[in-house]
């Protein structure tokens, strides 16, 4: 059964990069797709964005300028960076697996709280 | 982009019947995926496409889709259903903006 795993640091100040890592263990990443979501507190879920164990990459819109995922199929993981972070991006993020085909996501990471704040 | 509504709250006695929607614009003809998240928990996939179940997932949650809206049926609710269950279509990654289930 598969298994994610987020690392990162958990407070950042204001214009820094957020950057973490979603450890893939039980499967190979070199197939579905991988994804991050987050979830600011007491709100709801946020999708982030997506790669293919191929490289390419789909982000939301709101967030395209800021968002960079990449992935590592030797090390089985694949990883986030925002930049130019603010209060408003102070949430639980997950990373996920979405399947190809039908798109949902299907296994999860327990996910890891960043905090931006000065 | 493609909007799904959720109503914020809904409230079933123990043992009775919720139905959860997730409104949008011809969703019926999508396929539509559902999430339960615990207090505390990552999101669990519920139901995908429209009325599947993952392994592990009791009869008691089914899923319809037709027209407009897409719902989520928990039936015999239980204290541990306690959640919020947020929906999601298949050709977006975007999700609905969540429903706390109150089990009283």
């Amino acid at each position: 059964q598969v298994q994610l795993q987020e690392s990162g640091p958990g407070l950042l100040r204001p214009s820094e990069t957020l950057s973490l890592t979603c450890t893939v263990s039980g499967d190979s990443i070199s197939s579905y797709s991988w994804s991050w979501i987050r979830q600011p507190p007491g709100k709801g879920l946020e999708w982030i964005g997506y790669i293919y164990y191929s490289g390419s990459t789909n982000y939301n819109p709101a967030l395209r300028n800021r968002v960079t995922i990449s992935i590592d199929t030797t090390e089985n993981h694949y990883s986030l960076k925002l930049d130019s972070v603010t209060a408003a991006d102070t949430a639980v993020y997950y990373c996920a697996r979405r399947d190809n085909d039908e798109y949902f996501f299907d296994s999860w990471g327990r996910g890891t709280l960043v905090t931006v704040s000065s | 982009s493609y909007e799904l509504t959720q109503p914020l709250s809904v409230s079933v006695v123990l043992g009775q019947t919720a139905r959860i929607t997730c409104g949008g614009d011809n969703i019926g003809r999508k396929n539509v995926h559902w999430y339960q998240q615990r207090p505390g928990q990552a999101p669990v996939l519920v139901i995908f496409r429209d009325m599947n179940r993952p392994p592990g997932i009791p009869e008691r949650l089914s899923g319809s889709n037709s027209g407009n809206t897409a719902t989520l049926t928990i039936s015999r609710a239980q204290a541990g259903d306690e959640a919020d269950y947020y929906c999601q279509v298949w050709d977006s990654s975007a999700f609905g903006g969540g429903t706390k289930l109150t089990v009283l």
